[in-house]
């Protein structure tokens, strides 16, 4: 089974700095990656699929990149609303799995 | 596009239960339904996936067992049930839709909260 593994596990940020958030699989995932933001007492939801593509409605100021083992997931200048945490998930190997979460905290 | 899930509930350990989680604005009979727990203050757990047009079911390895995936495509809605809960069941549960062709997940449910003491 594979581990993902996202790194660090909270980040302090000021508003408007950027954030830069890492997730590492143990073995090739290709760009079957996605990221999902939790709020405080929310459910996720989807930000990132394809290790690169935009859900429908999430602003322009997150964007992935990556492939195979390394991806990463940025956020060019931190909004109030952003800080929570973020997860990634792999769909590329069954079962899908998530990591374990960074948590984007105010500085 | 919209899943909406039962409400919390509190629970002895030993008892059974059976959440629900009810799709409506789309196709729920042409779209895979997952269910991911989330233990209090940890990460997100994926257990199990249903296609209720067929009831076909997948479940994680680690989950294999202990619980039951099931649905009732005639009131659009899928169900994760237990039949001896424990307290270690106590956590946050969502379900999600399934992507049509790829395994990430839009939207999620509110979540049911499950809380099994003594």
């Amino acid at each position: 089974e594979i581990v993902m593994t996202q790194s660090p596990a909270a980040l302090s940020v000021s508003p408007g700095e950027r954030a830069t958030l890492s997730c590492r699989a143990s073995q090739t995932v290709s760009i079957n990656l996605a990221w999902y933001q939790q709020k405080p007492g929310q459910a996720p939801r989807l930000l990132i699929y394809g290790a690169s593509t935009r859900a429908t409605g999430i602003p322009a100021r997150f964007s992935g990149s990556g492939s195979g083992t390394e991806f990463t997931l940025t956020i060019s200048s931190l909004q109030s609303e952003d800080f929570a945490v973020y997860h990634c998930q792999q769909y590329n190997n069954w079962p899908p799995i998530f990591g374990g979460g960074t948590k984007v905290e105010i500085k | 596009v919209q899943l909406v899930q039962s409400g919390a509930e509190v629970k002895k350990p030993g008892e059974s239960l059976k959440i629900s989680c009810k799709g409506s604005g789309y196709s729920f009979t042409n779209y895979w339904i997952a269910w991911v727990r989330q233990m209090p203050g940890k990460g997100l757990e994926w257990m199990g996936i249903i296609y209720p047009g067929d009831s076909d079911t997948r479940y994680s390895p680690s989950f294999q067992g202990q619980v039951t995936i099931s649905a009732d495509k005639s009131i659009n809605t899928a169900y994760l049930q237990w039949s001896s809960l424990k307290a270690s069941d106590t956590a946050m549960y969502y379900c999600a839709r399934r992507d049509s062709s790829y395994i990430y997940f839009d939207p999620w449910g509110q979540g049911t909260l499950v809380t099994v003491s003594s």
